[in-house]
């Protein structure tokens, strides 16, 4: 079975901090990975995606992520937080023809 | 119009009435699917169409009625609901369903008393 596990449904960093959030999956075919960000009240956005190639994928605003197939992890990063980025972030994979979401882990940013 | 829209953004609903959430994409994908998103639970696939066809109902209560007349609109029906399906109904498409990306309109804010 697929899945994707987000570890820490809340995490909070100060403006300025290094932001990780953390993705493990599994999966018993190279999937495609992805992060999705949802701000209050609004639909997922996409943030970044990885499908074949190069590990390290840049995303929008900053974010960047690391497929690490050895740990089965997508884990994203910022290397400095904004306010802007409190958000809750959504863990994706795609294989066999279907997607599945992480559970979601909500960012604080305090000032 | 761009993207993915949904109508109505929000709707408050009695048990005994009758509703439709709409959404339609302006990007020419051929794969749709309905989300619910409730409050301290993941999101739930609920229904997927693949060029109009309805591919998955993931144990849908029947009083969740989807219609997808074409490529680009995809209805939700609402008939009888329980205040415990209030939550927020995501609708999303994708070039071909599976793996492709999916794009997220902002959702219908929906409330049941």
């Amino acid at each position: 079975a697929q899945s994707v596990t987000q570890l820490g449904s809340h995490v909070s960093v100060s403006e300025g901090a290094l932001v990780l959030l953390r993705c493990n999956y599994s999966s018993s075919v190279p999937p495609y990975l992805f992060w999705y960000v949802q701000y209050p009240n609004q639909g997922l956005q996409l943030l970044l995606k990885y499908t074949t190639g190069a590990t390290l994928v840049k995303g929008i605003n900053g974010f960047e992520a690391e497929f690490k197939k050895s740990e089965t992890s997508f884990h994203l990063t910022k290397p400095s937080a904004h306010m802007s980025d409190a958000a809750e972030y959504f863990c994706a994979v795609g294989n066999f023809n279907k997607f599945y979401f992480g559970s979601g882990t909500k960012l604080n940013v305090k000032p | 119009e761009t993207g993915v829209t949904q109508t109505p953004r929000h709707l408050v609903m009695g048990m005994t009435n009758k509703k439709s959430l709409k959404c339609e994409q302006h990007l020419g994908h051929n794969a749709m699917y309905w989300y619910k998103q409730s409050a301290k639970k993941p999101l739930e696939l609920m229904f997927v169409y693949n060029f109009k066809e309805q591919t998955e109902n993931n144990s849908v209560p029947s009083r969740f009625s989807p219609e997808c007349p074409n490529s680009s609109h995809l209805f939700l029906h609402l008939h009888t609901l329980q205040p415990e399906d209030s939550a927020l109904y995501l609708c999303a498409s994708s070039q071909e369903k599976g793996v492709d990306t999916q794009y997220f309109g902002p959702g219908t804010r929906l409330t049941v008393l």
